[in-house]
């Protein structure tokens, strides 16, 4: 049984350009949540999604970001017009779905704005 | 709102030495409690959990209790490996209905010298 797949698992991307990171959670998981690791600190809760509805993006940035979940196919999170300060690592974990489950994590993908 | 506070780090012990790593909490209701690992260049695996007041999670040796009235979960294990070499982070989950969204500490780096 795979784990949680993302990619890329590094992406470089110039000031203004846009970011797509992909997450394919384990087999049997229809629960997404997607936290950002700044350099330094701890993960930070960004958004959380079922299949094809949006749950929780009480920690999404207003502006430039945007994550889906659809039918068939991975979550992507989207960073539109990348700054530096996006530079971080991006970490997706699953779940089955059941209060309290046990949210398992992908190796993250690190994005790094020049 | 949810917080996770741990002590400083960076941590360095000997092999076969004794481990603590403190981490108290502030929630609204009554939170599960985590400690995940981190090991370089990967994503987080889960290391132990506790769902409720005087649980304790264990596993490979690590041992954490659920303390409500110090509002505490501390990490400990008796005899460290070179191989527990990595990031800790402690975490909460206050769920929602099927909303486990995680609040994490800072983590902190243990060093385990041979």
């Amino acid at each position: 049984n795979a784990g949680v797949m993302q990619n890329p698992r590094h992406l470089v991307r110039r000031r203004g350009q846009e970011a797509r990171l992909r997450c394919s959670p384990m087999k049997g998981h229809s629960h997404v949540y997607w936290y950002r690791q700044l350099p330094e600190e701890g993960l930070k809760f960004m958004v959380y999604l079922q299949k094809e509805n949006i749950i929780d993006e009480s920690g999404m940035p207003k502006e430039r970001f945007s994550a889906e979940f659809p039918k068939e196919g991975p979550s992507i999170l989207r960073i539109q017009q990348v700054v530096r300060g996006d530079s971080a690592a991006y970490f997706c974990a699953s779940s089955p779905g059941q209060v309290a489950d046990t949210q398992y994590f992908g190796p993250g993908t690190r994005l790094t704005v020049l | 709102g949810n917080s996770v506070t741990q002590m400083e780090g960076p941590v360095t012990l000997s092999e076969e030495a004794f481990l603590t790593i403190n981490c108290t909490y502030t929630a609204t209701g009554y939170p599960s409690l985590f400690w995940y690992v981190q090991y370089p260049g990967e994503g987080l695996q889960l290391l132990l959990k506790a769902t409720k007041a005087d649980d304790k999670g264990s596993n490979k040796g690590f041992e954490a209790t659920y303390r409500k009235e110090t509002t505490s979960f501390h990490l400990e294990k008796g005899s460290v490996q070179v191989s527990d070499s990595a990031v800790y982070f402690c975490a909460l989950s206050d769920a929602t209905g099927a909303n486990s969204k995680l609040t994490f500490g800072k983590g902190i780096t243990l060093s385990v010298r041979p």
